[in-house]
């Protein structure tokens, strides 16, 4: 089965750097993705990984390893909106249907 | 572009009780998804379509049945309502082989 692995919670400050890592196990991968969700919202999509490297968007970036099986998202700038749930989910692929699971998602809490 | 909405947002059953939840997308989406969020829990993927008259089960499929009649709709039925069942429900489209999936608002069922 696939299973994943992020923190649970990651505290930073205003302006700060924050890494979020995720970790997976996965058969037939196909890509990571990564979702935003605010209390009380639906998760909205932030960026996608299927080759190895580093895509930007913005003040988000997103990373990944496929031979590590690891992928993080780095937000850059941080403001007090950023607080969030972000979960990562990997896209994998499985007799021609394309399956997402999802880790348990990591808490971002930014203090002024 | 209404993207993709669910009815109803808020609902309240006895033990028991059946109901059905409504997912409609008007992307021309072929794939949709049914997930539960429970606190800790990430998003689980309880039944998938990939195509109209086409479902599958997920990793939490028990108690739960879909269909996919029509391709911008996927409903979601309770055939007999427990408190484990109690969760917050979300829908999500996403166009073949792409990789952004297109979440609903929500709904939040108490199975008293």
């Amino acid at each position: 089965g696939q299973s994943l692995e992020q923190p649970s919670e990651v505290t930073a400050v205003e302006g700060a750097i924050v890494q979020i890592n995720c970790t997976y196990q996965t058969s037939g991968f196909y890509g990571l993705s990564w979702y935003q969700q605010h209390d009380g919202g639906a998760p909205t999509f932030l960026s996608y990984n299927a080759l190895d490297g580093l895509e930007e968007t913005g003040r988000f970036s997103s990373f990944l390893s496929r031979s590590d099986s690891y992928g993080y998202l780095l937000l850059q700038e941080l403001q007090m909106k950023d607080s969030a749930s972000y979960f990562c989910a990997v896209n994998s692929a499985s007799g021609g249907s394309y399956i997402p699971t999802f880790g348990r998602g990591t808490s971002l809490i930014v203090h002024p | 572009n209404a993207g993709v909405t669910q009815t109803p947002k808020f609902r309240v059953l006895k033990t028991g009780q059946s109901m059905t939840l409504l997912c409609a997308q008007d992307m021309n989406h072929e794939y949709m998804y049914w997930y539960r969020q429970d606190p800790g829990m990430g998003l689980r993927l309880i039944h998938y379509s990939v195509g109209e008259g086409t479902t599958a089960k997920g990793e939490v499929p028990d108690g739960y049945n879909v269909s996919r009649l029509k391709k911008q709709n996927f409903l979601l039925g309770l055939e007999s309502a427990a408190p484990s069942q109690t969760s917050v429900y979300f829908c999500a489209s996403m166009k073949g082989h792409q990789e952004t999936q297109y979440f609903g608002p929500g709904t939040r069922l108490l199975v008293l």
